[in-house]
């Protein structure tokens, strides 16, 4: 079963509208919880690490939230070039250098 | 300017013929991790090696080898690729500072293998 789920798997928005993307995760001893932002062609982005229940950043128009089952990436207000799919990670149990990622949100933001 | 860089970009080969594809950072970080795409599938972990000589298996790591010698290098091995590999791979390098981790990928590799 897929321990980090990310929904929904598209979305489209008009530009100034704004939504939120969720990404929910089963595992259990969570040590922190990645965002990243994927251009078509390229390599993953970082956005933010989260890591307790109640933590919030800030990136522009980007916010992301954790609580003890999902995180949150708010968009407010969104442009064209925003368009891109937004992926989510989680490392837990004992080791820092494992992560598992949700197979991503896909964002069309129309002018 | 600081980045993680993967070489060959696109490679096509045949089976069973032995491949490396080279990766390098150039930020002194500890952790390094090898990942493949897939569509429909996601990122899925192969190999991540937390120093110099210390490397551990992700969800995926059948088919694949990996070795850390040096920091800033750490290069993937396929030594029969089969049809099933043909995948976007992607490289990348991570630090922790002040309970803060950043991860920073490659451009990816594209590999098919006929």
């Amino acid at each position: 079963e897929d321990q980090v789920t990310q929904s929904p798997e598209a979305l489209r928005l008009q530009e100034g509208e704004s939504s939120s993307l969720n990404c929910s995760y089963t595992v259990s001893g969570l040590r922190g919880l990645f965002w990243y932002r994927q251009d078509p062609g390229k390599g993953p982005e970082f956005l933010f690490t989260l890591y307790s229940a109640g933590e919030e950043k800030e990136k522009e128009r980007l916010k992301a939230t954790l609580t003890k089952k999902e995180s949150f990436l708010h968009i407010t207000a969104p442009k064209p070039e925003d368009s891109a799919t937004y992926l989510c990670a989680v490392n837990y149990g004992g080791s820092q250098g494992n992560l598992i990622f949700g197979k991503g949100t896909k964002l069309s933001v129309k002018p | 300017e600081a980045q993680v860089t993967q070489n060959p970009r696109y490679l096509i080969t045949v089976t069973g013929k032995k491949l490396t594809v080279t990766c390098s950072q150039n930020m002194n970080h500890e952790y390094m991790s090898w990942y493949r795409q897939d569509p429909g599938l996601g990122l899925r972990q192969i190999y991540y090696s937390m120093n110099v000589e210390v490397t551990d298996k992700g969800d995926v790591p059948e088919g694949y080898k990996v070795s850390r010698k040096e920091k800033r290098n750490f290069p993937l091995i396929l030594e029969s690729p089969s049809p099933n590999q043909t995948s976007l791979y992607f490289c990348a390098s991570s630090f922790t500072s002040g309970g803060l981790r950043t991860q920073y990928f490659g451009p990816g590799t594209r590999l098919t293998v006929l």
